[in-house]
């Protein structure tokens, strides 16, 4: 599985988008880009996943970059709830998702 | 509405006392795993099982052990408490592939005094 590259911490303002870079620079080609988000005193949740075009849903788009090197998980318009510890896991198939120190997400109102 | 249920949700026992952390869930998965999670520190794979009558150690050396003798169920067990097995304890299940990603409980919060 792919060593993944967060910042510490971001802060962000409420109804702005927020950008949460990830760098993967060991990801394999069939390694997926799978990001979680822990809220506090809750298990993780899963947010998003890729494999090389960008992607969306009804939580978050995640933009990979075209040597997938590095990958941005792109909150809309972030609220308060959205403040939580995000993690980007490079993982291969169905395997066992190994947890980084990801990054925590401050929204300010 | 919850897919997978942890239980208890918090627990504080006694030294020496033996605990099992229950997990179920209803989605038929095959994978399911146990992670533990100090307070604001990562999560660290303990245990993982592929199906029923199969499971590994993972990641993070851990005292307790595991069964899997029907694929709902993944519990989890302490024969011994000690004050060093406080932390939290995350189950969580993944179907086929990666599509839907992985699904976790809420945790059991273990406390031993």
């Amino acid at each position: 599985d792919a060593k993944t590259t967060q910042p510490n911490s971001m802060e962000s303002n409420e109804e702005e988008p927020v950008h949460l870079p990830c760098n993967h620079s060991t990801i394999s080609g069939t390694d997926y880009i799978h990001w979680y988000r822990q809220l506090p005193s809750q298990g993780p949740e899963y947010v998003i996943h890729g494999l090389t075009s960008n992607v969306n849903n009804r939580m978050a788009s995640l933009a990979i970059a075209e040597d997938r090197k590095s990958s941005t998980l792109i909150l809309h318009r972030a609220t308060l709830r959205d403040a939580a510890v995000y993690y980007c896991i490079g993982i291969q198939g169905a395997q066992k998702l190994v947890f980084g120190q990801g990054t925590r997400l401050t929204i300010n109102p | 509405e919850a897919d997978i249920y942890q239980t208890p949700r918090y627990l504080v026992i006694g030294t020496g006392k033996k605990i099992t952390l229950e997990c179920s869930q209803t989605m038929g998965h095959d994978k399911m795993y146990w992670y533990q999670q100090d307070p604001g520190m990562e999560l660290h794979l303990i245990h993982y099982s592929y199906g029923v009558n199969s499971t590994e150690k993972g990641d993070l050396s851990s005292e307790s052990t595991v069964s899997r003798i029907r694929t709902e169920h993944f519990p989890l067990t302490l024969e011994s408490a000690r004050p060093s097995h406080t932390s939290q304890y995350l189950c969580a299940t993944a179907g086929q592939g990666v599509r839907g990603g992985y699904t976790f409980g809420s945790g059991t919060r273990l406390t031993v005094v």
